[in-house]
């Protein structure tokens, strides 16, 4: 089985640093994912990453520890439009084949 | 746009009915993944199809079940329902089998009366 634990809920006000952590347990892992949900949309992709570092894309960067089962994505110049619920999802593996397991959410509030 | 497309939108039904959810995946991917998230909830994975053949499993009730068509498109049943059972499913394809991401629909909400 697998486990995913990240935080309920990260508040920030506009223009600062936000860091969401998650932790996994997972019998076979390939890699963290990241996804963001505006209240009730699609869920969309923000980042991936199978090896142990830090990737970067814009504003948005996500961090991998292979060793320590951790990962985190960190929000920097937080805006408005940045309050939504962040999901870290984690690819499992059965006899079959995969399955992305989603953890249950972050939700971040962004303040003027 | 995802290039994901759900059918229907909206659907409310009453307990104990049956209703289909219909997903057309994004042109030329392979791989189709349910999800239902509850209230305030995470994706909960359901069921995972590549190229017509399930794949992986999750928490997926007896009375549900799916399919992934020659063309490609899936469909969720979803059978004998309960109020718990109103829920955003939401279907999400990708290019290849084994991936970190997927592309999802807008999602069908079902609300069970």
């Amino acid at each position: 089985g697998q486990s995913l634990e990240q935080p309920s809920e990260v508040t920030a006000v506009e223009g600062a640093i936000v860091q969401i952590n998650c932790t996994y347990q997972t019998s076979g892992f390939y890699g963290l994912s990241w996804y963001q949900q505006h209240d009730g949309g699609a869920p969309t992709f923000l980042s991936y990453n199978a090896l142990d570092g830090l990737e970067e894309t814009g504003r948005f960067s996500s961090f991998l520890s292979r060793s320590d089962s951790y990962g985190y994505l960190l929000l920097q110049e937080l805006q408005m439009k940045d309050s939504a619920s962040y999901f870290c999802a984690v690819r499992e593996a059965n006899q079959a084949g995969t399955a992305l397991i989603f953890g249950k959410g972050t939700t971040l509030s962004v303040s003027s | 746009d995802s290039g994901v497309t759900q059918t229907p939108k909206h659907l409310i039904t009453a307990t104990g009915q049956r209703v289909t959810l219909r997903c057309s995946p994004r042109s030329g991917d392979l791989s189709v993944y349910w999800y239902q998230q509850s209230l305030d909830q995470g994706l909960q994975f359901l069921i995972h199809y590549y190229n017509g053949e399930e794949r992986a499993k999750g928490n997926i009730l007896e009375r549900f079940s799916a399919q992934q068509f020659p063309d490609l498109h899936s469909e969720l049943n979803l059978s004998s329902l309960e109020l718990g059972d109103s829920a955003l499913y939401f279907c999400a394809s990708s290019v290849v089998r084994e991936t970190g991401e997927l592309f999802f629909g807008e999602g069908s909400r079902l609300t069970v009366l």
